[in-house]
């Protein structure tokens, strides 16, 4: 299985929106509603921002959003923050019962 | 409040059996149908999961690491171990071990995360 494919990197400035893409295939992305997202600090473990591609877990900011077209999905950070500043990953559960994570984008807060 | 906590040697000689342990609090394992998986990090790089284990024993592998991999489950400890055989410097990363509901399919609990290196 391969990665899926972020871009290596997004930015915005305070109060901006910024969207990740995270594309992969028909049998991960594409095949199920099963795509989560993960925010890394640098340094620290992942913590989960957005499951079931649009549902944000309790705690995380409304200004997170999640969406999904076909193979490609998409996490949508509205009125950025400096602390949005980070490393983000999407995974998907894929048809052959595996997890398979993206390839990661640094966002940047200018 | 659950709590997971990777340990295990920091370095292992190539072509050596890396293992590892995650000891988990705050939840009996043996009681909730949870997945229990390891994820590692290589310096610098992306996210790579490596296999997942239901508390029944059951197990799933990334099709890349299956052929050396083997997970496990000590319910009466409340530990799941990770054992990844003949190891090259490619192995090099940081491993979480992390928590997945059994209705989900998302981590929603990620240990720390323990580096190990390899190298003679």
């Amino acid at each position: 299985q391969s990665a899926l494919t972020q871009p290596p990197s997004v930015s915005g400035s305070p109060g901006q929106s910024v969207t990740i893409s995270c594309t992969g295939t028909s049998s991960d992305v594409g095949s199920n509603s099963r795509v989560s997202w993960y925010r890394q600090p640098p340094g620290t473990a992942p913590k989960l921002m957005m499951y079931d591609v649009t549902y944000r877990p309790s705690g995380v900011p409304a200004r997170f959003s999640g969406s999904k077209s076909g193979n490609t999905a998409s996490l949508t950070i509205s009125g950025l923050q400096a602390e949005d500043e980070a490393d983000y990953y999407c995974s998907s559960y894929s048809s052959s019962n595996t997890h398979v994570f993206g390839t990661g984008t640094k966002v940047t807060v200018l | 409040q659950m709590h997971l906590q990777e340990s295990g040697p920091g370095l292992v000689r190539p072509s050596e059996t890396l293992s590892l342990t995650c000891t988990v609090s705050g939840v009996s394992m043996s009681r909730i149908p949870y997945y229990w998986g390891w994820i590692r990090q290589s310096p610098g790089k992306g996210l790579e999961w490596i296999g997942n284990i239901f508390y029944t024993g059951s197990t799933n592998y990334n099709p890349s690491l299956k052929d050396r991999v083997t997970i496990s489950v000590e319910t009466s400890k409340n530990q799941f171990s990770l054992r990844l055989d003949s190891v090259t410097a490619a192995d090099s990363a940081v491993y979480y071990c992390a928590r997945r509901s059994g209705d989900y399919y998302h981590f929603s609990d990620w240990g720390q995360g323990t580096l190990v290196t390899v190298s003679s």
